[in-house]
């Protein structure tokens, strides 16, 4: 019954080679995000997306892009990544209402070597 | 100074015990309030939200509010083992932006 699906879900990379993390979901949002989660820290948003229209956070890295070509579909793209981008990386979907909470994946653990 | 704090933990108690989680926030815009339960190696999962100051009770959880001190709580009651879990607390100005603030997350163990 899983509504946000993130694949893979273990994603081992090495440094410096770009990598695609993706997300699907079947709720029809209009909102998608991306978050990073470090090891006992809080998400920390680094995209969303209302429709087609992208919000990029001020401090999200430019090494970290991301594309929606439709609404059931995201990807978060690591162009060149670093040891310091090894963490957990969670998609979350929510409806238009601007107070309606956040639907979560099972996240993406990605390893840089 | 974080905007949302939360101890971190571990918080290990026995099952059946009562529970209490809490967050404490600086901005006083927050009006929206959210617990989310994350299990290892999982994705958050709402357990529940409110607006407004006080409690609200879903089975064995409640949430309180208390906007006069920027401080929430979860109280978990009849604590069992699956609740073991970490607890994000998150918080948002109502009406206003996508963005949640979240707390690092309490880890919770629950012994039999």
């Amino acid at each position: 019954d899983a509504m946000v699906i993130q694949n893979p879900r273990y994603q081992v990379t090495q440094f410096g080679k770009p990598v695609t993390l993706s997300c699907s979901q079947t709720l029809n949002h209009n909102v998608m995000y991306w978050y990073q989660q470090k090891s006992s820290q809080a998400p920390k948003l680094l995209f969303h997306y209302y429709d087609k229209d992208f919000n990029n956070e001020a401090d999200t890295p430019d090494n970290f892009q991301s594309r929606r070509p439709n609404t059931s579909f995201c990807f978060l793209d690591i162009r060149s990544p670093g040891l310091g981008d090894a963490a957990m990386y969670l998609c979350a979907t929510r409806t238009d209402g601007a107070n309606s909470p956040l639907h979560f994946g099972n996240g993406t653990r990605l390893t840089v070597t | 100074q974080k905007e949302v704090e939360q101890d971190p933990g571990p918080l290990s108690v026995p099952e059946g015990a009562i529970v209490s989680l809490n967050c404490t926030y600086s901005n006083s815009a927050f009006q929206y309030f959210m617990w989310y339960r994350q299990y290892s190696r999982k994705g958050p999962e709402l357990l529940m939200y409110t607006y407004s100051s006080g409690n609200k009770e879903d089975g064995r959880f409640t949430a309180q509010v208390d906007k006069s001190s920027k401080y929430i709580s979860l109280f978990i009651r009849d604590s069992q083992p699956s609740d073991s879990a970490t607890y994000l607390c998150a918080m948002r100005v109502l009406d206003s932006g996508y963005a949640l603030n979240f707390g690092k997350g309490t880890s919770l163990l629950v012994t039999p």
